[in-house]
């Protein structure tokens, strides 16, 4: 099983719609997480930390489930600007600096 | 204030050839990391620098060095170019504290071998 694994996609949605994307991880002891959002050619861009509460920042949600050992990444009301690819990061326990990059998920969002 | 910022941008290289590729932090950030990219992957960690001492080492042949300056800033070296080494280098720093793993990447330089 690989570290960190995402659904490559695409996601094809209409605007407007919600859509859901997870990010599952082998590591049970993995201590932090984020999103990150990467537009074409260019760098990945930090959407948001995935805290054990889970986190809300305006129409993005991301929660974590410990049990099942996944994140995820709620869009609500999607915007033609969502169009991009979603990477996961999964941190191992501390003392160890190896962030793991999931290959991420392609949403593109139509009229 | 500016981000971080890599150079050169875009770079072509032939097989056996050396590169060094630089990166400056987000003025404040002590640590910088450095991933490979290649298209349709997410970014491979390589290095991670903190306070000029090596913190993390991803799964790279010996090919691939790296060094962290008293500024911060930071170059990755690679030695005897392979085609494979054709990918988008990204450099991402971080701060301290409780954000410390928060990362802020730059543009990248895209590396070409030929």
């Amino acid at each position: 099983r690989k570290e960190v694994e995402q659904d490559p996609g695409p996601f094809n949605v209409p605007e407007g719609a919600t859509v859901a994307f997870n990010c599952t991880y082998s590591n049970s002891a993995s201590q932090s997480f984020f999103w990150y959002r990467q537009d074409c050619r260019k760098e990945p861009k930090l959407l948001m930390s995935v805290y054990s509460s889970g986190n809300e920042d305006g129409r993005f949600t991301a929660q974590l489930n410990r049990a099942s050992q996944y994140i995820s990444l709620l869009i609500r009301d999607s915007k033609l600007s969502d169009s991009a690819t979603y990477l996961c990061v999964v941190n191992p326990p501390g003392g160890s600096y190896i962030p793991t990059f999931g290959r991420g998920t392609s949403l593109i969002v139509h009229p | 204030d500016a981000g971080v910022t890599q150079s050169p941008t875009h770079l072509i290289k032939t097989r056996g050839q050396h590169v060094t590729l630089r990166c400056s932090p987000i003025s404040g950030h002590k640590s910088v990391s450095w991933y490979q990219q290649v298209l349709g992957q997410g970014p491979q960690f390589i290095f991670q620098y903190y306070e000029k001492e090596e913190r993390g080492r991803g799964n790279f042949p010996d090919r691939f060095s790296a060094r962290q300056f008293p500024n911060y800033s930071s170059e990755l070296n690679v030695n005897a170019l392979l085609l494979g080494d054709s990918a988008l280098y990204l450099c991402a720093s971080s701060g301290g504290g409780r954000t410390y793993n928060e990362q802020f990447f730059g543009p990248g330089t895209r590396l070409t071998v030929l």
